[in-house]
C-alpha cells in the first residue's frame, strides 16, 4: 500500500529560487495537512486542506501556497526559497476530524 | 504561552523500567488527543489515540485530564526499541487542525 507519497526526498534549492513539493495519497482521505519540522522542535502546520477545492492556512503560512484540484494531490508551493525554509516537510493525512493522520516520508530541503 | 507544551528530556531509562511523562495543552475545547512516535529523521506514526477515560495497549498507558488540561504516557517494562521521540497532538478545533508537542525524548540503555 502507497499510502502517502512525497517527492522530492531531498532538494537544494538556491535563494530565490522556486519548487514544488509533491503530495499525494491513495486512501481516499479528505483531510491533508502540510507541516514543517525544524531540528529538535515540533511540527508546525503550514496548510491544510479538508476537501478538493478548500484550503486554509495554518500556523507558518508565511512564503508558501497550496492547491487542492483533487482529493488525492496537494502540493505545496515555495516562491522565492529563503534559508529560513531550510526544514523538513512533512504531508499528511485523514478521514476525519478524530481519525488518525498518516504522514509521508518527509522532503529535506535545504537553502543555500 | 504554547498550544501543546512537553517536557524535552531526554528521559534516561533501564530496559525494563517504567517512564512517564506528560503533556499539557492550553485550549480547553481541544477534542482529540493522540500520542505519535517519531524514530530519528522518520515520519511520525500513531502510538495510541487518548479516550477520556483512559487507555492501554499493552505496554502503553494513556490518560487524559481534562480538568487540569494533560495528557500523560506510561511505557512499562521499557525495550531498547522504545527509543523515539513521542509526541503529544491535540486536535483543536472542528477542522481537524493538528497540533503538535515538541515531543519528549525516550532513551531505553542496556
Amino acid at each position: 500500500n502507497a499510502g502517502v507519497t512525497q517527492t522530492p526526498k531531498f532538494r537544494i534549492l538556491k535563494i530565490g529560487q522556486s519548487m514544488t513539493l509533491q503530495c499525494t495519497q491513495d486512501m481516499n482521505h479528505n483531510y491533508m495537512y502540510w507541516y514543517r519540522q525544524d531540528p529538535g522542535m515540533g511540527l508546525k502546520l503550514i496548510y491544510y486542506s479538508v476537501g478538493a477545492g478548500i484550503t486554509d492556512k495554518g500556523e507558518v503560512p508565511n512564503g508558501y501556497n497550496v492547491s487542492r484540484s483533487t482529493t488525492e494531490d496537494f502540493p505545496l508551493r515555495l516562491e522565492l526559497a529563503a534559508p529560513s525554509q531550510t526544514s523538513v516537510y512533512f504531508c499528511a493525512s485523514s478521514t476525519r476530524q478524530e481519525a488518525e493522520a498518516f504522514f509521508g516520508q518527509g522532503t529535506r530541503l535545504t537553502v543555500v | 504561552r504554547k498550544e501543546v507544551e512537553q517536557d524535552p528530556g531526554p528521559f534516561n531509562v533501564p530496559e525494563g523500567a517504567t517512564v512517564a511523562f506528560n503533556c499539557t495543552y492550553s485550549n480547553s475545547a481541544s477534542q482529540s488527543f493522540f500520542w505519535y512516535r517519531q524514530d530519528c529523521r522518520k515520519e511520525p506514526k500513531l502510538l495510541m489515540s487518548v479516550y477520556s477515560s483512559g487507555n492501554e495497549d499493552g505496554r502503553f498507558t494513556a490518560q487524559l485530564n481534562r480538568a487540569s488540561q494533560y495528557i500523560s504516557l506510561l511505557i512499562r517494562d521499557s525495550k531498547l526499541s522504545d527509543s523515539a521521540t513521542y509526541l503529544c497532538v491535540v486536535r483543536t478545533d472542528s477542522w481537524g487542525k493538528l497540533q503538535f508537542g515538541a515531543g519528549t525524548q525516550v532513551v531505553v540503555t542496556p
